[in-house]
């Protein structure tokens, strides 16, 4: 696989601990998003998505909270492991059609052992 | 990877080379898209499909084109490479409103 040093926002957390990451997103239109992960060497995976019709959604240790006043998106990661060091960023559908989105720029989690 | 390949994984070229980057689903997915990732960027979309010969641009389609003449295969052609084109690409299948992608393939145009 395939990753870019990408010089991001590094979020230091350690192992154990719970984990929040943020997006701003940028249109007003968007009523999807989604938060992908991407590990060192791979593609960009899809973790969790949430509508605009809800303020939070959770998965299996993570959880997505969204505010439409303020246009930002996080999400949580509970008693983070090593195996949740990656890159993690945003996505919306910006109202584009043909299902297209625009990706934030990702932050960096580093897990400290 | 959902299904998802892309060939080749790594290539070096010179400016002024064309080449061609393939993406090949084993889903049956009716939309794909290329991207590419650079420092200080997201993902950038360069072109979609939306069918079998439907294409459109994105927002950095300049020097890129693309090819879409079976539902499984989507080729990304640089018709005559620049350094500016360095970068990793991603192909991605749409299945409702989410995205998922191969595993990447790094090029580098010396």
């Amino acid at each position: 696989g395939e990753s870019v040093g990408l010089h991001l926002p590094t979020l230091s957390v350690q192992e154990g601990d719970n984990s929040i990451i943020n997006c701003a997103y940028s249109n007003s239109a968007s009523d999807y998003f989604i938060w992908y992960k991407q590990e060192s060497g791979k593609g960009p995976q899809f973790i969790i998505d949430i509508r605009s019709n809800m303020d939070k959604r959770q998965g299996q240790r993570v959880t997505v909270l969204l505010n439409k006043t303020v246009k930002h998106l996080s999400l949580q990661i509970a008693a983070t492991q090593p195996g949740d060091s990656a890159v993690y960023f945003c996505a919306e559908n910006g109202g584009y059609g043909n299902n297209r989105l625009a990706f934030g720029k990702g932050n960096q989690v580093v897990v400290i052992p | 990877d959902a299904g998802i390949t892309q060939s080749p994984r790594h290539k070096v070229t010179e400016t002024g080379t064309p080449v061609t980057l393939r993406c090949h689903q084993t889903e049956n997915h009716r939309y794909m898209y290329w991207y590419r990732q650079d420092p200080g960027h997201g993902l950038r979309l360069i072109h979609y499909s939306y069918g079998v010969k439907d294409t459109d641009k994105g927002e950095v389609s300049d020097g890129y084109s693309v090819s879409r003449s079976k539902t499984e295969d989507f080729l990304l052609t640089l018709e005559s490479a620049t350094s500016s084109q360095t970068s990793v690409y991603f192909c991605a299948i749409g299945l409702g409103n989410e995205q998922f992608f191969g595993p990447g393939t790094r090029l580098t145009v010396l």
